[in-house]
């Protein structure tokens, strides 16, 4: 089965606030995260990556947080705007490198 | 830098018909992955190459599924004969030295 899945399927956030996207992992030994963002007929983009040896790290409007006690990893997207909307993906870095991706969470920016 | 192109977009065949997808990698990224992503769901590994050889086929269904990078640049997927299960995006991405991926927009496929 999947050993990395997201918490909500959908969140629906107006726009100008900030959104959070969790993502909850059962493997202990993963030491690199990657988040996606998919937008409709497109394959899925890098967004921001975080290995296991760090807790936070931060782009351009996303952070992404890791909790290693908890094996809970979040992205935070700072002030939503409409192109943010799309459907985000939480992958786990696995042998040779192949990753194993969670179900999705679907982000709607409400204007 | 080009990405990675898939063909064709989409595709609608009727069950026990076979159908063949096309990935062409970014230039110089020696592994290449095709991912099946089921409506709603996160992008399953079928296989990984790397050059031209298998490095994990586990998870493609052998006895309908198959793959080839003859020449270690592009690759094709083939399904023979298809199911209605089989109804999904399959996914392209290659991978150079670091860890990062680029995944190609994929091929919709329909069996009815």
């Amino acid at each position: 089965g999947e050993s990395v899945g997201l918490h909500l399927p959908t969140l629906s956030v107006q726009e100008g606030d900030n959104s959070i996207i969790n993502c909850a992992y059962s493997n202990s030994a993963s030491d690199y995260f990657i988040w996606y963002k998919q937008e409709s007929g497109k394959g899925p983009q890098f967004i921001i990556d975080i290995r296991s040896n760090m807790d936070k790290r931060q782009g351009q409007r996303v952070t992404v947080l890791l909790n290693k006690t908890v094996k809970h990893l979040s992205l935070q997207i700072a002030a939503t705007q409409p192109g943010d909307s799309a459907v985000y993906f939480c992958a786990e870095k696995g042998n040779d490198y192949k990753l194993s991706f969670g179900a999705g969470t679907t982000v709607t920016v409400r204007a | 830098e080009a990405g990675v192109a898939q063909s064709p977009r989409y595709k609608i065949i009727e069950k026990r018909q076979s159908v063949a997808f096309w990935c062409n990698p970014i230039s110089g990224h020696a592994t290449l992955y095709w991912y099946q992503q089921i409506l709603g769901q996160g992008p399953k590994l079928l296989i990984q190459f790397q050059n031209n050889g298998v490095v994990d086929d586990s998870q493609l269904p052998k006895d309908r599924f198959s793959a080839e990078r003859l020449k270690g640049v592009d690759s094709t997927l083939k399904i023979q004969p298809a199911k209605l299960e089989d109804s999904a995006v399959y996914l392209c991405a290659s991978r150079g030295s670091g860890m990062g991926y680029t995944f190609g927009s994929g091929t919709r496929l329909t069996v009815v």
